[in-house]
């Protein structure tokens, strides 16, 4: 199947720093990848999607500034925490997708985990 | 708008038993339906999933799910529980294209299975 990279597994940064997580998919194109969040026991939140050479759709609620998000390729999307502060520590996951929903599946990263001390 | 309810939070089974996690949807389109395994630490894998097709629909590992419309239900069982089967589980419905035509998940509050020795 299908197979979804992360970078960093895990992160530990000081309150003010910023962070970039790298989301590559190793085997296929991606023309869609979107990136959630998950709180400890709870639910994947998402975040945002993000479509191959176009900006981001950001959901409601989510910062567009201190999330920034970029798809340069079709095999890498990337997020970067700005200005990390201990409320955004979590676990960020993304996922990809190659083509149109009704035939292809969104394929999981492992999952980043993020502290921010 | 499309929502998914995970009825109990937590499920313990014993080895061998009857494994049963519940789902129900609420859907303003015809649902795609999905359910997911985490374990700990990963990101999320599809078990299996409904897209209009059979409404019985078999997964890996031998779990599968019925979609049932009349209760708008898409239950997920396994005949009998494994040890390895102990992760957190997430029944997920795809929602509306946005502009980009990008349908996305909406997941569940996730149900913790426990595999008793």
């Amino acid at each position: 199947g299908a197979v979804v990279s992360q970078h960093p597994s895990r992160v530990i940064c000081k309150s003010g720093t910023s962070v970039k997580i790298e989301c590559r998919s190793l085997d296929f194109q991606a023309t869609t990848m979107f990136w959630y969040r998950q709180f400890p026991k709870q639910s994947l939140m998402l975040m945002a999607t993000s479509n191959e050479g176009s900006k981001a759709t950001y959901e409601q609620g989510v910062e567009k500034d201190k999330f920034l998000i970029n798809h340069a390729s079709l095999t890498l999307s990337t997020l970067t925490v700005t200005s990390a502060h201990p409320e955004d520590s979590s676990f960020y996951i993304c996922s990809a997708r190659e083509g149109p929903w009704s035939e292809e599946t969104q394929y999981f990263g492992p999952g980043t985990r993020l502290l921010v001390l | 708008a499309q929502s998914v309810t995970q009825l109990g939070s937590h499920v313990s089974v014993s080895e061998g038993a009857l494994v049963l996690l519940r789902c129900n949807y609420s859907s303003s389109v015809p649902p795609y339906l999905f359910w997911y395994v985490q374990y700990p630490n990963q990101g999320l894998q599809l078990l299996l999933k409904y897209t209009s097709a059979a409404t019985l629909v078999k997964g890996i590992n031998d779990f599968e799910a019925e979609f049932k419309k009349s209760e708008t239900s898409f239950h997920l069982t396994k005949p009998s529980a494994h040890m390895s089967d102990a992760a957190e589980y997430f029944c997920a419905v795809r929602g509306r294209p946005d502009n980009f035509g990008n349908e996305k998940l909406t997941f569940g509050t996730g149900t913790r299975l426990t595999i008793i020795p």
